[in-house]
C-alpha cells in the first residue's frame, strides 16, 4: 500500500521568508503527484500537478519538484505572505492498472503553515 | 457557476444513529468521489461514481457505509449505526472527466464534519 509522509507537520515563519515543504512516498510507481491547499472549513484546491515524467512545475511563487526514483517531492513557496497560511497536502495517483486508476489518490497528512505578519 | 456543495456542513449524531450526507457536484460532471478525512490526517478514498454507476467502493470501511448516485448527479453517503470512529470530515469531489484524466481535474466540496457522540 502506498504511504505518503509529509514533514514537517507544522511550520511557522515570518512574512517574506521562503517555505520548503517535503513529501515522500514509498511506491515510486506513480502516475502523477499533486500539491493541494486546504483552508479551514473549505475543500481542497489543486495548486500544482506534476506528471511522473516531469521533474518540476512552476506557478507564480510556487515551484514543485519531483524525484520519482527516490520517492520525494518538494514544494517551494517564495516570499511567503500571511495569505499563504493553510494546510498543504501532497497526493499521488498509482501507475498500476494504467490510466484507469488515476483517481485513486493517496494523500499525506499535510503540513500546516502559519505565516506571521 | 457554483462549485461542489455539501450538506449538512456539520452533523452531530448519537452512537447507533443513521446519518445521510449529501453532495451536489458541479453541473454536468461525470465523475464523483467521496473521501473520509480524520482529524490531523489526509483524505482517504471511499468510493467513485461515473454517472450513476459505482465503479469502485473498495475504500468503504465497512458494510455500514453505503453510497448512491441514482440519477448520475446528486450523491448521498449513508452511514448506518454510527460509531465514534466514524467521526471525521467527509469530502465530496467531482470531475468533468472519466477515468484516465480524473486526477487532474477534481473539484472538492467544503466537506461535512460528522461528530459521533
Amino acid at each position: 500500500k502506498q504511504e505518503v509522509t509529509q514533514i514537517p507537520a507544522a511550520l511557522s515563519v515570518p512574512e517574506g521568508e521562503n517555505l520548503v515543504l517535503n513529501c515522500s512516498f514509498t511506491d515510486s510507481a506513480i502516475y502523477n503527484l499533486q500539491w493541494f491547499r486546504q483552508d479551514p472549513g473549505k475543500g481542497l484546491t489543486s495548486l500544482l500537478l506534476i506528471q511522473s515524467s516531469q521533474r518540476e512545475q512552476t506557478s507564480g511563487r510556487l515551484n514543485a519538484s519531483l524525484d520519482k526514483s527516490s520517492g520525494r517531492s518538494t514544494l517551494y513557496i517564495a516570499a511567503s505572505q500571511p495569505g499563504d497560511s493553510a494546510t498543504y497536502l501532497c497526493a499521488v495517483s498509482p501507475q498500476e492498472g494504467g490510466l484507469v486508476n488515476d483517481y485513486k489518490l493517496s494523500f499525506g497528512a499535510g503540513t500546516t503553515v502559519t505565516v506571521r505578519a | 457557476g457554483a462549485g461542489v456543495s455539501q450538506s449538512p456542513r456539520y452533523k452531530v449524531a448519537k452512537r447507533g444513529q443513521d446519518v445521510a450526507l449529501r453532495c451536489d457536484p458541479i453541473s454536468g460532471h461525470v465523475s464523483l468521489f467521496w473521501y473520509q478525512q480524520a482529524l490531523g490526517q489526509g483524505p482517504e478514498f471511499l468510493t467513485y461514481f461515473q454517472n450513476e454507476a459505482q465503479l469502485d467502493k473498495s475504500g468503504l470501511p465497512s458494510d455500514r457505509f453505503f453510497a448512491e448516485r441514482p440519477e448520475g448527479s446528486v450523491s448521498t453517503l449513508k452511514i448506518q449505526r454510527t460509531q465514534q470512529e466514524d467521526s471525521a470530515v467527509y469530502l465530496c469531489a467531482s470531475s468533468p472527466n472519466r477515468q484516465g484524466r480524473v486526477s487532474e481535474t477534481q473539484y472538492f466540496g467544503p466537506g461535512t464534519r460528522l461528530l459521533v457522540l
